[in-house]
């Protein structure tokens, strides 16, 4: 059964600073890896998603990466800001016709003016 | 509308009550899915719609019923609900390739009550 954690569970830095999300998973067959976002009593707004080939994928201050053999992906911010903060959450999704996405339990990120 | 919708985004149900959850895409994917969100948990799948068939079914209890008339619509159908079962539950729509799933979009929630 696949099993996704996510490390650290909160995190708290000042804006401006570079910061790393760190998520592994136990099964390493995967299909692909999503990182989304989401605000307080919000839905998900999908921030990166990284195909089973892929090494890493970039959006604007985000950079996602992933190690399949390893069972390891990071997604780091750059320049942290105020609005970076929510919750970031790590999602796999297994190699099947249809998509059945595991989630970690997420890391609460604060960053403070 | 775009993307994906749900209603109500709150609701409040007695044990007894019979209530429905809406969700739309207005992205015209070809599957759709419930997700449950309890506090301190991770987000767990409830049901997968394929082509309008249901293709997964996580041991979710008779009490949740989902149905899915069309590729655009998905409603998630509760009765005699436990308190246990509040929680935010969220919709989600993909386009499902031959080469295999896409990117999953989520509906901003429904946050269910149960008193």
């Amino acid at each position: 059964k696949q099993e996704v954690t996510q490390i650290p569970a909160a995190l708290s830095v000042p804006e401006g600073e570079n910061l790393v999300l760190n998520c592994s998973f136990t099964d390493s067959a995967i299909y692909n890896l999503q990182w989304f976002r989401q605000d307080p009593g919000k839905g998900l707004t999908s921030l990166l998603l990284i195909q089973s080939s892929q090494r890493e994928q970039t959006s604007g201050r985000l950079n996602a990466s992933l190690d399949k053999s390893s069972g390891r992906s990071t997604l780091y911010i750059a320049a942290s800001q105020p609005g970076d903060s929510a919750t970031y959450l790590c999602a796999v999704l297994r190699g099947t016709s249809y998509g059945k996405l595991t989630f970690g339990q997420g890391t609460i990120l604060t960053v403070h003016p | 509308e775009t993307g994906v919708t749900q209603t109500p985004r709150h609701l409040v149900m007695g044990m007894t009550n019979k209530k429905s959850l809406k969700c739309e895409q207005h992205l015209g994917h070809n599957a759709m899915y419930w997700y449950k969100q309890s506090a301190k948990k991770p987000l767990e799948l409830m049901f997968v719609y394929s082509l309008e068939e249901r293709v997964e079914n996580n041991s979710v209890p008779s009490r949740f019923s989902p149905e899915c008339p069309n590729s655009s619509h998905l409603f998630l159908h509760l009765h005699t609900l436990q308190p246990e079962d509040s929680a935010l539950y969220l919709c989600a729509s993909s386009q499902d390739l031959a080469g295999g799933p896409s990117e999953q979009f989520f509906g901003p929630g429904t946050r269910l009550t149960v008193l």
